[in-house]
């Protein structure tokens, strides 16, 4: 069975530090994983997808199929960065979306 | 556009009893989703629904069910509820069956039982 596993559930940083926001995934086929975030106050939402190989708001995220893993990183972690978030996983065919636990990311001025 | 809107905002139900939640999608969507959050976890998958069928169940009792209307819209029924059943319940639409990497999602219902 698909899981994901989020090992963090808090994650603090100070302002301007490095962030790596963990994910581990377990799936034998090929997946596509995703990051979403929720702000403060505000609805789920996607940030990227590992697919697109994109930079969004400076986060980054890779997949290593060998580690079975899809690391959230950001260089310079920002205030406004404070949010939970979840890593989800998609596997082939029409199938939902299994989401980690999430990880809240607390950025300390 | 005001994206997926869901009603009500909040709920408090006792045990026992029956609760229907509401999801508009986005106009043009024609698949919802449904997913429930209990505190401390992430988005569980209870129904996905295209063109008014159902496409896709997952691991919870036939307590759950749903419908799609011609509209789109759709509700989700929990009967007997139970103390466990308090969650965010969070609809999610997307263009079509094969479209849940573009999913988009609600702000969500919180049902409270007590």
């Amino acid at each position: 069975a698909q899981r994901v596993t989020q090992p963090e559930k808090l994650l603090s940083v100070f302002k301007g530090a490095p962030v790596e926001l963990k994910c581990n995934y377990s799936y034998s086929g090929s997946p596509e994983l995703f990051w979403y975030v929720q702000y403060s106050r505000q609805r789920l939402q996607l940030l990227l997808r590992h697919i697109s190989r994109e930079s969004i708001k400076g986060f980054t995220a890779d997949l290593n199929k060998g580690e079975t893993s899809f690391h959230l990183k950001k260089p310079f972690a920002q205030e406004e960065d404070s949010a939970m978030y979840y890593c989800a996983l998609l596997n082939s065919g029409n199938t939902p979306l299994v989401f980690g636990k999430g990880t809240r990311l607390s950025v300390i001025a | 556009d005001a994206g997926v809107t869901q009603s009500p905002t909040h709920l408090i139900k006792t045990r026992g009893q029956q609760v229907t939640l509401r999801c508009s999608p986005i106009s043009g969507h024609k698949s919802v989703s449904w997913y429930q959050q209990v505190l401390g976890q992430g988005p569980q998958f209870i129904f996905q629904y295209y063109e008014k069928e159902e496409r896709g169940r997952g691991n919870f009792p036939d307590r759950f069910s749903a419908r799609q209307f011609p509209n789109y819209s759709s509700e989700l029924n929990v009967n007997a509820l139970l103390l466990g059943d308090s969650a965010l319940y969070l609809c999610a639409s997307s263009l079509a069956l094969g479209e849940l990497k573009r999913q988009f999602f609600g702000p969500g219902t919180r049902l409270t039982v007590l």
